[in-house]
């Protein structure tokens, strides 16, 4: 299906800095969700965000869902080694009555020690 | 602690055999599964949806006598990769949803190899 476009596709940054990655749509969305991927692993639920303009957080991480409804950011403070991972946003199209997730093309972090 | 169970974690099988993998959701009733399938270095396609008690969508381009999927119980989906070839190596990876609204949870997913 359709992708959204999320960006950077890497990042390598020292530990302790923020990193901040983003997607955007030209569709509305009626949620967006923010998922992490380890190697060899399933996406693990980071954040899920439902209205237009909520700003969520969970630990470390923030989430925004964007005014527009067509753009969504993911904040990560204080980076540190575990947070290495592929972190993907996917929404949920606001046509789509089955629920389905649209994703975006993951975000490669590396953090050196 | 993990909400959707996939097993195997890992299959090595032989070229034209047949390979079962499992998707349990274990807290809830999911009433829709998603098997989804990633290459790697890349983000995750969806192949299927699985609705208990009726037939399956398949995405576009994707063989549904191939992929077999069945979602027989409200906690159980199995994805049968037919007459496996080594292109179907890959990660599979299902999701499941209880309620409506909720958010999706993914399985830890089945690295399969086809020889």
């Amino acid at each position: 299906g359709q992708q959204l476009n999320q960006s950077p596709q890497s990042m390598f940054i020292q530990e302790g800095e923020d990193v901040s990655m983003n997607c955007t749509s030209s569709s509305i969305f009626n949620t967006w969700l923010w998922y992490k991927q380890d190697p060899g692993e399933g996406p693990v639920l980071l954040i899920a965000l439902y209205k237009a303009g909520e700003l969520t957080s969970n630990g470390r991480l923030t989430a925004q869902f964007g005014i527009t409804r067509k753009d969504s950011f993911l904040n990560i403070s204080a980076s540190i080694p575990s947070d290495v991972g592929i972190y993907f946003c996917a929404g949920q199209p606001s046509n789509n009555a089955g629920n389905m997730l649209t994703f975006g093309g993951g975000t490669r972090l590396m953090v050196k020690p | 602690g993990a909400v959707v169970s996939q097993h195997p974690s890992r299959v090595i099988c032989k070229s034209g055999t047949s390979v079962k993998i499992e998707c349990r959701s274990l807290d809830f009733q999911a009433t829709t599964m998603f098997w989804y399938r990633q290459f790697p270095k890349q983000s995750l396609m969806l192949m299927a949806t699985s609705n208990e008690g009726s037939k399956a969508t398949y995405e576009q381009g994707v063989e549904k006598d191939k992929f077999l999927i069945n979602h027989a119980s409200l906690t159980l989906s199995t994805l049968t990769v037919t007459s496996a070839h080594p292109e179907d190596s890959s990660f599979y990876i299902c999701s499941a949803r209880g309620r409506r609204g909720s958010p999706l949870h993914f399985g830890n997913g089945t690295r399969l190899t086809v020889t």
